[in-house]
């Protein structure tokens, strides 16, 4: 299985709303991203776990909360967020034995009202 | 800084013709080097990727690059493009950060590919 799957593929969410966007992978990497990626422009990284710890924090806003369960999984916690941050939200993951590339996920279309 | 620099913003071409996307990165060790692909609304896939060794990289999709340090470019070819290769196209550089490997990713490059 050489797949990342992310749910939901879309997401409409008010302002006020709580939410949780899913990323699994069931390939054995130990590195999980976060991206988000607004039209017409390249991802931008968000958080990097390692070993289902944070490494990386990319200067989020705290209204993006990221946690990483187990291995296999890696959710982004959504609150108060503002009509700015919709975009397509895109999870990857990556080998820790030695180099190779990320393998990305379809992405989560998020919509925020 | 480290960088990457896709001078073409939208590149337009005949089914059938040729194709060569140019990367141009600014890193001062070895890079590793990608390309990815993302047709609308969907996620990134690989084409090809270099590390070491050969300077031409066969990747999928009959995409090929060739690394020139020389140059600082990692350019993207195709002989002969099919429609179904429409799409933006990303090059990317891997930067390890204390063994957390970061894509810095170039602008990309819309290809329009006309009948």
């Amino acid at each position: 299985d050489t797949e990342v799957t992310q749910t939901p593929k879309h997401l409409v969410m008010g302002m006020t709303n709580k939410k949780s966007l899913k990323c699994e992978q069931h390939m054995g990497h130990r590195a999980m991203y976060w991206y988000k990626q607004k039209a017409k422009k390249p991802p931008e990284l968000m958080f990097v776990y390692s070993y289902e710890k944070l490494s990386i924090n990319e200067s989020v806003p705290s209204r993006f909360s990221p946690e990483c369960p187990n291995s296999s999984l890696l959710n982004l916690h959504l609150h108060a967020l503002q009509p700015e941050d919709s975009a397509l939200y895109l999870c990857a993951s990556r080998t820790d034995r030695g180099l190779d590339e990320q393998f990305f996920g379809p992405g989560t279309r998020l919509t925020v009202l | 800084a480290q960088s990457v620099t896709q001078p073409d913003i939208h590149i337009t071409v005949s089914e059938g013709a040729s194709l060569e996307l140019r990367c141009n990165y600014s890193y001062g060790a070895t890079p590793y080097l990608f390309w990815y692909v993302q047709s609308p609304g969907q996620g990134l896939q690989l084409l090809l990727k270099y590390f070491s060794g050969d300077t031409l990289v066969q990747g999928i999709k009959g995409f090929e690059a060739e690394f020139k340090r020389s140059q600082s470019s990692f350019n993207l070819r195709k002989p002969s493009v099919h429609w179904s290769d429409a799409a933006e196209y990303f090059c990317a550089v891997d930067i390890s950060n204390f063994g957390n490997e970061k894509l810095t990713f170039g602008t990309g490059t819309r290809l329009t590919i006309i009948p």
